[in-house]
């Protein structure tokens, strides 16, 4: 079965720094990759996915296939970056499994 | 475009009270899911319909929940009866493609339920 892994509950960082929120992944197949945000009192909604292999509001993410990862990044962490962030894995099934989030936040 | 529209948004039962939820998804959405996220969790999947046929609902307790998308449109998720360990948050989420593999899923504002 497949598996998202996110390793900090609690993230902290000073307004300019850089962050890196990591996921870790378990899947035998070929899997598709997204990172998704949660901004206070507004809904979840997609940030990021590996296959559009696109820069969203500064923050990147690669897939390494070979650590099993998809960490998201950003150079020069801003305010309005925090968050909740969760990463969610697709199988080839459709099938969609989440890890329990990152909170981030992004001190002045 | 409207976006996935859930109702009610909170909701108060005491256990063994039966409770039902309403979600419709974007227009044209061919997949629609519901998922059950607890405090402090990320959003578990209970099931999964293409249209109106069901693709996933492997970690659905069927003893207690169920679930329908009449007309491959509108679903409802139903749980009777309710235990004090269903107190969560009840999303729902569509996606466009039949194949769900790559496709973006699009989030409702969820149900909160407390369960007393």
């Amino acid at each position: 079965a497949q598996r998202v892994t996110q390793p900090e509950k609690l993230l902290s960082v000073f307004k300019g720094a850089p962050v890196e929120l990591k996921c870790n992944y378990s899947y035998s197949g070929s899997p598709e990759l997204f990172w998704y945000v949660q901004y206070s009192r507004q809904r979840l909604q997609l940030l990021l996915r590996h296959i559009s292999r696109e820069s969203i509001k500064g923050f990147t993410a690669d897939l390494n296939k070979g650590e099993t990862s998809f960490h998201l990044k950003k150079p020069f962490a801003q305010e309005e970056d925090s968050a909740m962030y969760y990463c969610a894995l697709n199988t080839n099934a459709g099938k969609s499994t989440f890890g329990d989030g990152t909170t981030l936040t992004v001190k002045p | 475009e409207a976006g996935v529209a859930q109702s009610p948004r909170y909701k108060i039962i005491e256990k063994r009270q039966s409770v039902a939820f309403w979600c419709n998804p974007i227009s044209g959405h061919a997949t629609l899911y519901w998922y059950q996220q607890i405090l402090g969790q990320g959003p578990k999947l209970l099931i999964q319909f293409q249209n109106n046929g069901v693709v996933d609902d492997s970690q659905l307790p069927k003893d207690r929940f169920s679930a329908e998308r009449l007309k491959g449109v509108d679903s409802t998720l139903k749980i009777q009866p309710a235990k004090l360990e269903d107190s969560a948050v009840y999303l729902c989420a569509s996606s466009s493609e039949l194949d769900s593999y790559q496709e973006t899923q699009y989030f409702g504002p969820g149900t909160r339920l407390l369960v007393l």
